[in-house]
């Protein structure tokens, strides 16, 4: 049972558009969701995060938004440009993570069509 | 800001070799770090939990005789997979915590691409 779920596989999105990807999760306990980037053959890189009391967090063209009762988070960024193509992995923090504490999504390939 | 170097970034081996995998904490000390392995289109699967001075702590379904992990120091954890089998062949990554920083997230190498013929 997936308790973090990226339902998109892939994404295409257009340079210069903004580009939304999202993720659920069912596990209430998680308190702290990441966004990690990943590009082919390399290990992930964080990208930003966001606190359970917190609704929005901004870092440059990187916004993340946490709707609780929902369940669902969401990383905008925007203006795409081709650099931000990669796969992309949302992680939550908390009780009910494996033993390093994150639980992974299968991650999201953004691909930035010129 | 934190670090983390794993080597070799890709190795082939022939089947029934062991393979060994080096993941190091450049500028923190690691009492844990975590070992991961990813297949193609699937998300990141922890595999074990490498603790420094003790034994590793493996996730279920992972065969500790196969999946020989020492933590040997505190900035060096070592995965050996041993009697290496095609069904082996996969992206490993080792990643690891900066203690002092609550709630840092997670720092991962860049992985091992390990094929196994």
């Amino acid at each position: 049972d997936q308790q973090v779920k990226q339902n998109s596989p892939s994404l295409s999105v257009q340079e210069g558009r903004i580009s939304i990807l999202n993720c659920d999760y069912t596990n209430s306990m998680f308190d702290y969701f990441l966004w990690y980037k990943k590009y082919p053959a390399e290990g992930p890189t964080f990208l930003i995060s966001i606190s359970s009391i917190k609704d929005k967090n901004e870092d440059g063209r990187f916004t993340v938004f946490l709707n609780k009762s929902a369940k669902h988070l969401s990383l905008h960024i925007v203006p795409s440009q081709p650099g931000d193509s990669a796969v992309y992995f949302c992680a939550a923090l908390g009780s009910g993570g494996g033993a390093d504490g994150l639980t992974f999504g299968k991650g999201t390939h953004l691909i930035i069509q010129p | 800001g934190a670090v983390v170097s794993q080597h070799p970034s890709w190795v082939i081996c022939k089947s029934g070799t062991s393979v060994k995998i080096e993941c190091r904490s450049l500028d923190f000390q690691a009492t844990t770090m975590f070992w991961y392995r990813q297949f193609p289109k699937q998300s990141l699967m922890l595999m074990a939990t490498s603790n420094e001075g003790s034994k590793a702590t493996y996730e279920q379904g992972v065969e500790k005789d196969k999946f020989l992990i020492n933590h040997a120091s505190l900035t060096l954890s070592t995965l050996t997979v041993t009697s290496a089998h095609p069904e082996d062949s996969s992206f490993y990554i080792c990643s690891a915590r900066a203690p002092d920083r609550a709630n840092s997230p997670l720092h991962f190498g860049n992985g091992t691409r390990l094929t196994v013929t």
